[in-house]
C-alpha cells in the first residue's frame, strides 16, 4: 500500500523569508512524488514531480523539492516566499511497482505568508 | 490547449435524489480520475477511466458510479444522495500511458451540497 503524510497542518512564515512544507511517504518499491497547489475555489494545480534522477527537483513559481529516499520524505521549498503563495499544498505519491494505479494524497497542508 | 472543464460549478440537492456531474478532458487524453474533497477526509480517489473502461477504483460504495464515452468525455454519477456526499468533485486527466501517465491535470471541481 502506498500512503503520504504531512504533518503539519499549517505553516505561517513571513514574506520574504524561506519556506517548508513538509511530506513523507511510504511505498513497497520506488515513489513518483508530486506537489500540488490548490488556491480557494480551483482545483489542483501542478507543482512539480519527481520520477528519477537528481534528487533535487524545481518547479513553477520558484518551488523546489528535495527527494531523500533514506527518509523517505519530499519536502517543498522556496527560497523567499510571496503572499501571493498562501495556498493549500498537497504532495501525493504512487509506487512505481504498484498495482494501484491511482496518485495517493496527503490531507494537505495550509501555507500562510504573512505580509 | 484548454484545460479541463467541469460541469456544473455548483449542484445543489436534496437527500435521496441523484445527481450527474461531468467532465471533458484535455485534448488528446485519454484517462480521466475523479476525487471527492472534504475538509474531513481530504483528497479520496474514486475511480479512473481509460478508453471507456474503468482501470482503477477507489473505497466508495456502489451509489458512486462512472462512465466514459469514446471522446474521452466522462460522467460521474451518485445516486440516493447522503448528506455526507458533500463535498468537492475534482476531476483530473491525464494521456494514461507512459511516464506522462502520472501528471494529472485538474479540472475546477464541481461543488456539491446535498440538504
Amino acid at each position: 500500500a502506498q500512503s503520504v503524510a504531512q504533518p503539519e497542518d499549517q505553516v505561517n512564515v513571513a514574506e520574504g523569508n524561506p519556506l517548508t512544507v513538509k511530506c513523507t511517504y511510504s511505498v513497497s518499491g520506488n515513489p513518483y512524488l508530486f506537489w500540488y497547489v490548490q488556491y480557494p475555489n480551483r482545483g489542483l494545480q501542478f507543482l512539480l514531480k519527481y520520477i528519477t534522477g537528481d534528487n533535487l527537483v524545481k518547479g513553477s513559481y520558484g518551488f523546489e523539492a528535495e527527494f531523500n529516499k533514506s527518509q523517505t520524505s519530499f519536502h517543498l521549498k522556496k527560497p523567499s516566499a510571496l503572499v501571493s503563495d498562501s495556498a493549500l499544498y498537497f504532495c501525493a505519491v504512487r509506487d512505481i511497482a504498484g498495482s494501484a494505479r491511482q496518485l495517493t494524497f496527503g490531507s494537505g497542508t495550509q501555507l500562510t505568508v504573512l505580509p | 490547449k484548454a484545460g479541463v472543464t467541469q460541469t456544473p460549478r455548483y449542484l445543489i440537492k436534496t437527500r435521496g435524489q441523484q445527481v450527474t456531474l461531468s467532465c471533458s478532458p484535455i485534448s488528446g487524453h485519454r484517462s480521466v480520475s475523479w476525487y471527492q474533497q472534504t475538509p474531513g477526509q481530504g483528497l479520496q480517489f474514486l475511480f479512473e477511466y481509460f478508453s471507456e473502461t474503468q482501470r482503477n477504483k477507489g473505497n466508495f460504495p456502489g451509489r458512486f458510479s462512472g462512465r466514459q464515452f469514446s471522446n474521452s468525455r466522462s460522467e460521474m454519477n451518485v445516486s440516493t444522495l447522503e448528506l455526507g456526499d458533500s463535498a468537492l468533485y475534482l476531476c483530473a486527466s491525464s494521456p494514461g500511458t507512459g511516464a506522462s501517465y502520472n501528471e494529472q491535470f485538474f479540472g475546477p471541481g464541481t461543488r456539491l451540497t446535498v440538504l
